[in-house]
């Protein structure tokens, strides 16, 4: 059975420091992995997803995550917060099929 | 339209009653989704829809709950005597494919009262 573990329910950061959303997985074959992001009021909005190739991954918005293959993670990562990255951010995996295991998000709050 | 859209976004009913939520999918996209949102949880997957045929309703809590998507576009998601425990924002998404990202609405709140 595929799921999700995002492990933290909020990641506060200082403005213009680094950030780490942590995101792992458990799935039978390959898998396809998502980030998503989801503002107050609004829908999910694609981030950024790895299918194969490159472990680094670029995506919308200077967000990056690196696929880890031996210790099953999927971390999303972003050089320098902007305070309107404050949102609440989903992985979500699929084990090349249409079904997508959403994990149960986590909260960034970046501090000015 | 430029998106996916889902009326109503807000639904109040009462125990009991009959409720239907709306789809509207981006245009030609033959995957569509239905999941379930609690407060502080994520997405559930409820059902999936490849053209007009839903391929997976495991999700789906119980008979209480069906959808339809007859012309392969627009899909209604029903609830017969809803009970205070499916109040949960109702999201719906389409793609393009399996493996492909997926496109939300901004979902339907549904408060059972």
């Amino acid at each position: 059975a595929q799921s999700v573990a995002q492990p933290e329910d909020q990641v506060n950061v200082a403005e213009g420091n680094p950030l780490t959303v942590k995101c792992t997985y458990s799935v039978s074959g390959n898998p396809y992995l998502f980030w998503y992001v989801q503002y107050p009021n609004r829908g999910l909005q694609f981030l950024l997803k790895y299918i194969t190739g490159d472990n680094l991954v670029k995506g919308s918005y200077g967000f990056e995550a690196e696929f880890n293959k031996s210790q099953t993670s999927f971390h999303l990562k972003k050089p320098s917060a902007l305070v309107s990255d404050s949102a609440l951010y989903f992985c979500a995996v699929s084990g090349g099929t249409y079904k997508y295991i959403f994990g149960t998000g986590t909260r960034l709050k970046v501090l000015a | 339209g430029a998106g996916v859209s889902q009326t109503p976004s807000n639904k109040v009913t009462e125990k009991g009653k009959y409720v239907e939520l709306r789809c509207d999918p981006i245009s030609g996209h033959t995957a569509l989704y239905w999941y379930r949102q609690s407060l502080g949880q994520g997405p559930e997957f409820l059902i999936y829809f490849q053209g007009t045929g839903a391929a997976d309703d495991s999700g789906l809590p119980n008979d209480r709950f069906f959808a339809v998507r007859p012309e392969g576009s627009v899909s209604t998601l029903k609830i017969q005597r809803t009970e205070r425990g499916d109040s949960a924002m109702y999201l719906c998404a389409s793609g393009e494919g399996a493996g492909e990202k997926l496109f939300f609405g901004s979902g339907t709140q549904l408060s059972v009262l």
